[in-house]
This record gives C-alpha cells, structure tokens and sequence, in this order.
C-alpha cells in the first residue's frame, strides 16, 4: 500500500538550531502534503498545506517564517524550523494524499519528535 | 479548528470485550475517516466511509455513518492488547486538510 516515510524520528538539539524534517511519499504522487503538529495526549493540529511547486498555506497563527516549507517534487516536502527553542518542543507529522483518485485516505508519516534544550 | 468529536475521550476494557468509540461533527462531508496512533508513532488509516454509505466493515471494525445527525461510531470487536491505542475521527469536505477530533485513547487489559 501507499507510504509516506517521514526522517528523522527523532531530533535533539540546542535551541536556535534549524531543524529539517522530510516528509516523503515512497509509492504514490503527491501534489499536496499536510504537516500537523501533536502535543502530548491532544489532537492533531495542521499548521500548513504544502502545494508542490507553490507556495505552502498556513494556517492562522502558524509562523510562517519559522516554519518554511518547501515542496519541490511531487514526492517530497520539508518544514525547516528555523532557530528552534524549548517551546518548539513537539511531535511533528506530515501526511500526503494520492493526487490521482478522490476519496483517497491521507497517509501519515511515522513522525519527529523534536526537543529543544 | 477542530470538527470532530470523539466520544468517550478515554475507555478502557477486558481484552475479549467490544469497544465503541463515537464521532460527531458539525458539517456536511465528502466521507469521513477513522485512524488509529500508537503511543509515539503516526497515524494508521483503519476505514474511510462515504457520505452515502451507512456502514462498513473491515475485520473487526465496523463503522457507521448517519449523515442526519452528524455523527459516526467505531466498532472493534474481541478487542486484543494490540489494540491499545488512540482513535481518531477525520472529516473529509473534499479540497480541504483533514479535520480531526480530538480522539479516545483507548485500553484493552489483558
């Protein structure tokens, strides 16, 4: 079946480091991939729709300028934290829909858990 | 801003027992999507049901849809350790992300 391979799964680092995150689609074309931010024991939050080829949309209250997205291939998107700190702490996840048919699932990354000290 | 709503946020059951864990949600849908997360890890796409479909099956789960009241549940049946985890509901309008609920955490004692 479809799969989205998401690296790396695990991230610490010192704060006011950048952090890359890719976020592949392994078997299927993907126009536009979703990342989603988790805290512990809540729901997904999206933070941005990245649109291969354009620029990603945001959702409202996301930084854009912290979290840059970039979606250059039809299999591949990266969100960058720039200059991280302690409150960027969090479990990251990119999904992807196959662009070919609708009423398709997402397909969900295995996620990063990032950790700024 | 989240649309659904699971309900209960937590259950926990003998293994052996059925679980049902319930979605309702505020518009109208393309279809709707069930997702399992194990502790730390992705989300596991378990079953997606259309807006003119009423049920569906998949091994042990079952999922219902009632478009009129909004709402949708999920069945797990003889539930196993294995099936420890949370449960996520998603709502599909068609162009837009994904909304999703806020979830149950589900856990099967064995």
């Amino acid at each position: 079946g479809a799969v989205v391979s998401q690296h790396p799964s695990w991230v610490i680092c010192k704060s006011g480091t950048s952090v890359k995150i890719e976020c592949r689609s392994l078997d299927f074309q993907a126009t536009t991939m979703f990342w989603y931010r988790q805290f512990p024991k809540q729901s997904l939050m999206l933070m941005a729709t990245s649109n291969e080829g354009s620029k990603a949309t945001y959702e409202q209250g996301v930084e854009k300028d912290k979290f840059l997205i970039n979606h250059a291939s039809l299999t591949l998107s990266t969100l960058t934290v720039t200059s991280a700190h302690p409150e960027d702490s969090s479990f990251y996840i990119c999904s992807a829909r196959d662009s070919s048919y609708s009423n398709q699932p997402q397909h969900f990354g295995d996620g990063t858990r990032l950790s700024i000290l | 801003s989240q649309q659904g709503e699971e309900d209960p946020q937590a259950l926990s059951i003998q293994e052996g027992e059925n679980a049902t864990m319930n979605c309702s949600y505020k518009t109208s849908i393309n279809n709707l999507q069930w997702y399992r997360q194990n502790s730390g890890r992705g989300l596991v796409h378990l079953i997606l049901i259309r807006s003119n479909e009423r049920e569906k099956h998949s091994g042990r789960l079952r999922v219902t849809l009632d478009t009129s009241k909004k709402s949708s549940s999920l069945l797990i049946t003889a539930s196993r350790a294995a099936d420890t985890a949370s449960y996520f509901c998603a709502t599909d309008l068609g162009i837009t992300p994904l909304v999703f609920g806020k979830g149950t955490r589900l856990s099967v004692i064995a």
